[in-house]
Protein backbone atom coordinates (compact mmCIF):
# COMPACT_ATOMS: atom_id res chain seq x y z
CA UNK A 1 0.00 0.00 0.00
CA UNK A 2 1.00 3.42 -0.85
CA UNK A 3 1.58 5.81 2.30
CA UNK A 4 3.35 7.80 4.09
CA UNK A 5 5.22 6.30 7.37
CA UNK A 6 6.25 7.85 10.25
CA UNK A 7 8.58 6.04 13.42
CA UNK A 8 8.30 5.58 16.18
CA UNK A 9 4.77 6.48 17.03
CA UNK A 10 5.84 7.39 20.51
CA UNK A 11 9.02 9.08 21.04
CA UNK A 12 10.89 9.87 24.78
CA UNK A 13 13.69 11.96 25.45
CA UNK A 14 15.45 13.97 28.06
CA UNK A 15 15.50 17.50 28.22
CA UNK A 16 18.84 18.49 25.90
CA UNK A 17 19.17 15.38 23.92
CA UNK A 18 19.20 15.71 20.04
CA UNK A 19 16.02 13.34 18.06
CA UNK A 20 15.31 12.43 14.71
CA UNK A 21 11.66 11.60 13.31
CA UNK A 22 11.26 9.36 10.48
CA UNK A 23 9.51 9.94 7.64
CA UNK A 24 8.88 7.82 5.09
CA UNK A 25 6.82 8.03 1.82
CA UNK A 26 6.70 5.48 -1.34
CA UNK A 27 3.59 7.70 -3.34
CA UNK A 28 5.98 9.22 -5.34
CA UNK A 29 5.74 12.57 -4.09
CA UNK A 30 8.24 15.46 -4.70
CA UNK A 31 7.03 17.27 -1.74
CA UNK A 32 7.22 16.92 1.71
CA UNK A 33 6.31 18.40 4.84
CA UNK A 34 6.80 18.21 9.01
CA UNK A 35 4.27 20.16 11.11
CA UNK A 36 3.79 20.49 15.14
CA UNK A 37 0.71 19.90 16.32
CA UNK A 38 -0.46 21.86 19.59
CA UNK A 39 -4.09 21.47 21.09
CA UNK A 40 -6.01 25.16 20.20
CA UNK A 41 -2.80 25.94 17.80
CA UNK A 42 -3.88 24.22 14.55
CA UNK A 43 -0.96 22.45 12.12
CA UNK A 44 2.10 24.69 12.29
CA UNK A 45 4.62 24.21 9.53
CA UNK A 46 7.96 23.66 10.36
CA UNK A 47 9.89 22.42 7.35
CA UNK A 48 8.88 21.90 3.91
CA UNK A 49 10.85 20.93 0.70
CA UNK A 50 9.63 20.78 -2.69
CA UNK A 51 12.70 19.01 -4.04
CA UNK A 52 15.80 16.34 -3.19
CA UNK A 53 18.27 18.24 -1.42
CA UNK A 54 16.18 21.72 -0.97
CA UNK A 55 14.21 22.61 1.80
CA UNK A 56 12.67 25.83 2.89
CA UNK A 57 11.81 26.99 6.46
CA UNK A 58 8.31 27.33 7.69
CA UNK A 59 6.71 29.21 10.64
CA UNK A 60 8.12 27.71 13.15
CA UNK A 61 11.71 26.38 12.00
CA UNK A 62 13.83 27.76 15.23
CA UNK A 63 15.44 24.36 16.88
CA UNK A 64 14.80 22.08 14.60
CA UNK A 65 17.00 20.88 10.94
CA UNK A 66 15.92 18.72 8.24
CA UNK A 67 17.37 16.55 5.47
CA UNK A 68 16.65 15.80 1.79
CA UNK A 69 18.65 13.58 0.67
CA UNK A 70 16.43 10.33 -0.74
CA UNK A 71 12.95 11.50 -2.31
CA UNK A 72 11.14 9.03 -0.24
CA UNK A 73 12.42 10.58 3.22
CA UNK A 74 12.24 13.37 5.54
CA UNK A 75 13.61 13.09 8.38
CA UNK A 76 13.11 15.83 11.62
CA UNK A 77 15.92 16.57 14.16
CA UNK A 78 14.33 18.02 17.35
CA UNK A 79 17.30 20.07 18.74
CA UNK A 80 18.30 20.79 22.48
CA UNK A 81 17.55 24.32 21.02
CA UNK A 82 14.09 24.01 20.71
CA UNK A 83 12.23 25.02 23.85
CA UNK A 84 9.12 23.54 24.29
CA UNK A 85 9.75 20.19 22.22
CA UNK A 86 7.03 18.23 23.96
CA UNK A 87 4.25 18.41 21.01
CA UNK A 88 2.78 15.83 18.15
CA UNK A 89 4.69 16.02 14.62
CA UNK A 90 3.00 15.48 11.55
CA UNK A 91 5.08 14.70 8.42
CA UNK A 92 2.78 14.86 5.06
CA UNK A 93 3.91 14.73 1.45
CA UNK A 94 2.11 16.40 -1.71
CA UNK A 95 1.95 15.60 -5.49
CA UNK A 96 2.53 18.85 -6.73
CA UNK A 97 1.50 22.72 -5.63
CA UNK A 98 -2.50 22.01 -6.70
CA UNK A 99 -2.62 18.61 -4.47
CA UNK A 100 -3.98 17.84 -1.17
CA UNK A 101 -1.75 16.64 0.79
CA UNK A 102 -1.05 13.10 2.43
CA UNK A 103 -0.76 13.06 6.17
CA UNK A 104 1.36 9.91 8.36
CA UNK A 105 0.34 8.81 11.74
CA UNK A 106 2.41 11.29 13.59
CA UNK A 107 4.48 10.92 15.95
CA UNK A 108 4.20 12.16 20.02
CA UNK A 109 7.70 13.16 21.55
CA UNK A 110 7.64 13.91 25.28
CA UNK A 111 10.92 15.26 26.64
CA UNK A 112 11.25 14.82 30.34
CA UNK B 1 2.78 35.26 3.56
CA UNK B 2 -0.93 33.62 3.49
CA UNK B 3 -2.84 33.08 6.68
CA UNK B 4 -5.59 31.22 8.04
CA UNK B 5 -8.28 32.34 10.63
CA UNK B 6 -10.88 29.79 11.71
CA UNK B 7 -13.22 31.71 13.65
CA UNK B 8 -15.06 28.90 15.80
CA UNK B 9 -13.19 27.00 18.25
CA UNK B 10 -15.77 24.58 19.29
CA UNK B 11 -19.23 23.86 17.67
CA UNK B 12 -21.41 21.50 18.97
CA UNK B 13 -24.92 20.74 16.81
CA UNK B 14 -27.19 17.61 17.81
CA UNK B 15 -27.73 15.57 14.42
CA UNK B 16 -29.25 16.17 11.71
CA UNK B 17 -28.42 20.05 12.13
CA UNK B 18 -26.91 22.00 9.48
CA UNK B 19 -22.92 22.50 9.98
CA UNK B 20 -21.35 25.79 8.17
CA UNK B 21 -17.66 25.98 9.57
CA UNK B 22 -15.88 29.44 8.65
CA UNK B 23 -12.74 29.69 7.33
CA UNK B 24 -10.99 33.07 6.12
CA UNK B 25 -7.27 33.81 4.42
CA UNK B 26 -5.21 36.04 3.93
CA UNK B 27 -3.21 36.39 0.91
CA UNK B 28 -3.20 39.16 -2.18
CA UNK B 29 -3.38 36.45 -5.04
CA UNK B 30 -5.10 33.65 -6.60
CA UNK B 31 -5.19 30.61 -4.18
CA UNK B 32 -5.39 26.59 -3.65
CA UNK B 33 -7.66 25.68 -0.58
CA UNK B 34 -8.26 22.88 1.42
CA UNK B 35 -10.62 21.33 4.22
CA UNK B 36 -8.98 18.53 6.04
CA UNK B 37 -10.38 16.17 8.56
CA UNK B 38 -9.00 14.54 11.80
CA UNK B 39 -11.49 12.11 13.10
CA UNK B 40 -10.20 10.99 16.66
CA UNK B 41 -7.51 8.54 16.76
CA UNK B 42 -7.00 9.15 13.42
CA UNK B 43 -4.41 10.72 10.61
CA UNK B 44 -5.56 14.05 8.24
CA UNK B 45 -7.65 13.28 5.22
CA UNK B 46 -8.41 15.68 2.68
CA UNK B 47 -12.30 16.58 2.63
CA UNK B 48 -12.35 18.67 -0.60
CA UNK B 49 -10.24 21.31 -2.58
CA UNK B 50 -10.84 24.11 -4.92
CA UNK B 51 -7.57 25.61 -7.16
CA UNK B 52 -10.03 26.92 -10.32
CA UNK B 53 -13.51 27.00 -11.92
CA UNK B 54 -16.58 26.50 -10.02
CA UNK B 55 -16.43 28.35 -6.59
CA UNK B 56 -18.62 25.41 -5.33
CA UNK B 57 -17.03 22.30 -4.43
CA UNK B 58 -18.25 19.37 -2.99
CA UNK B 59 -16.09 16.63 -1.47
CA UNK B 60 -16.90 13.35 0.43
CA UNK B 61 -19.28 12.47 2.67
CA UNK B 62 -21.96 14.97 1.72
CA UNK B 63 -19.20 18.23 2.66
CA UNK B 64 -19.49 21.39 0.34
CA UNK B 65 -17.67 24.44 0.36
CA UNK B 66 -17.90 27.69 -1.26
CA UNK B 67 -14.89 29.89 -2.63
CA UNK B 68 -16.39 33.68 -2.29
CA UNK B 69 -13.30 35.63 -3.93
CA UNK B 70 -14.68 38.93 -2.38
CA UNK B 71 -14.67 37.59 1.40
CA UNK B 72 -12.06 35.94 1.05
CA UNK B 73 -13.79 33.05 2.35
CA UNK B 74 -13.90 29.12 1.71
CA UNK B 75 -16.75 27.98 4.29
CA UNK B 76 -17.62 24.46 5.11
CA UNK B 77 -21.08 23.47 5.09
CA UNK B 78 -22.97 20.31 5.39
CA UNK B 79 -26.95 20.21 5.29
CA UNK B 80 -27.15 17.13 8.12
CA UNK B 81 -24.59 16.26 10.40
CA UNK B 82 -24.47 13.02 11.77
CA UNK B 83 -22.91 11.14 14.78
CA UNK B 84 -19.81 10.30 12.95
CA UNK B 85 -19.38 13.70 11.74
CA UNK B 86 -17.56 14.29 15.20
CA UNK B 87 -13.81 15.44 14.83
CA UNK B 88 -11.65 17.98 14.03
CA UNK B 89 -11.65 20.66 10.76
CA UNK B 90 -9.03 22.31 9.08
CA UNK B 91 -9.15 24.85 6.83
CA UNK B 92 -5.71 25.22 4.40
CA UNK B 93 -4.35 27.46 2.00
CA UNK B 94 -1.54 27.77 -0.97
CA UNK B 95 -0.58 30.03 -3.19
CA UNK B 96 -2.33 29.68 -6.32
CA UNK B 97 0.10 29.63 -9.01
CA UNK B 98 2.80 27.01 -10.09
CA UNK B 99 6.58 28.19 -7.89
CA UNK B 100 7.87 28.09 -4.68
CA UNK B 101 4.69 29.67 -3.06
CA UNK B 102 2.30 26.96 -3.89
CA UNK B 103 3.95 24.60 -1.98
CA UNK B 104 3.67 26.47 1.26
CA UNK B 105 0.86 24.41 2.83
CA UNK B 106 -0.46 27.22 5.41
CA UNK B 107 -3.22 25.30 8.01
CA UNK B 108 -5.62 27.42 10.09
CA UNK B 109 -6.11 25.96 14.31
CA UNK B 110 -8.92 24.44 13.42
CA UNK B 111 -12.63 23.54 14.50
CA UNK B 112 -13.63 21.02 17.12
CA UNK B 113 -17.00 19.58 15.85
CA UNK B 114 -19.46 17.50 18.36
CA UNK B 115 -22.25 15.93 17.18
CA UNK B 116 -24.61 14.67 20.10
CA UNK B 117 -26.74 12.04 18.94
Amino acid sequence: DGGITQSPKYLFRKEGQNVTLSCEQNLNHDAMYWYRQDPGQGLRLIYYSQIVNDFQKGDIAEGYSVSREKKESFPLTVTSAQKNPTAFYLCASRKSGTDGAFFGQGTRLTVV
Amino acid sequence: AQSVSQHNHHVILSEAASLELGCNYSYGGTVNLFWYVQYPGQHLQLLLKYFSGDPLVKGIKGFEAEFIKSKFSFNLRKPSVQWSDTAEYFCAVTAGYSGAGSYQLTFGKGTKLSVIP
